[in-house]
């Protein structure tokens, strides 16, 4: 089983859809949670840090659930600017603080 | 002001051949990464640096040898090239006691012929 997991997509929704792409863990022990954005031929960027309460930016809202080692990432009134890959990351606090990024999921936004 | 940049952007090489790419921050941190890309777009640490300390080594073959002359500073040295390096290469930065997040580089796209 991988670190960490994602459907790798891609979801190809209308401008102004909602979509909602998720993530699994396998280690218990993970103690911080972020999705990042990846344009393509670009770095990684963070987009934002996901807490055990859910976290809301603007039209995204990230929500993370400890007994089921699951995260998931929620866009809403997508934009044409949103179409980019997003990695779920996960990151211990031991092993010298290694961080795990997931395959990423493909997001295209059509007009 | 760029915070973490890397050269070259682009590293065409042959096998065999050995190559390094350079990573800078100016952003005061104590901890630099070099994550490995490739064309199934994993993003797979390879090193960890804190304070010129080893901290993370992942399984890498030893001909990826890292060196962090100062706290600003990761190069990445690959000797030996073969046509399984070809990646994009991102190094990154952070600073540990103000949490885990990282800003990465632009990325060095390396292709080994």
């Amino acid at each position: 089983r991988k670190e960490v997991e994602q459907d790798p997509g891609p979801f190809n929704v209308p401008e102004g859809a909602t979509v909602a792409f998720n993530c699994t863990y396998s280690n218990s022990a993970s103690q911080s949670f972020f999705w990042y954005r990846q344009d393509c031929r670009k770095e990684p960027k963070l987009l934002m840090s996901v807490y055990s309460s859910g976290n809301e930016d603007g039209r995204f809202t990230a929500q993370l659930n400890r007994a089921s080692q699951y995260i998931s990432l929620l866009i809403r009134d997508s934009k044409l600017s949103d179409s980019a890959t997003y990695l779920c990351v996960v990151k211990g606090s031991t092993g010298g603080f290694k961080t795990i990024f997931g395959a990423g999921t493909r997001l295209f936004v059509k007009a | 002001d760029t915070a973490v940049s890397q050269t070259p952007k682009y590293l065409v090489t042959q096998m065999g051949n050995d190559k390094s790419i350079k990573c800078e921050q100016n952003l005061g941190h104590d901890t630099m990464y070099w994550y490995k890309q490739d064309s199934k777009k994993f993003l797979k640490i390879m090193f960890s640096y804190n304070n010129k300390e080893l901290i993370i080594n992942e399984t890498v073959p030893n001909r990826f040898s890292p060196k962090s002359p100062d706290k600003a500073h990761l190069n990445l040295h690959i000797n030996s090239l073969e046509l399984g390096d070809s990646a994009v290469y991102f190094c990154a930065s952070s600073q540990l006691d103000r949490g885990p997040l990282q800003y990465f580089g632009p990325g060095t796209r390396l292709t080994v012929t």
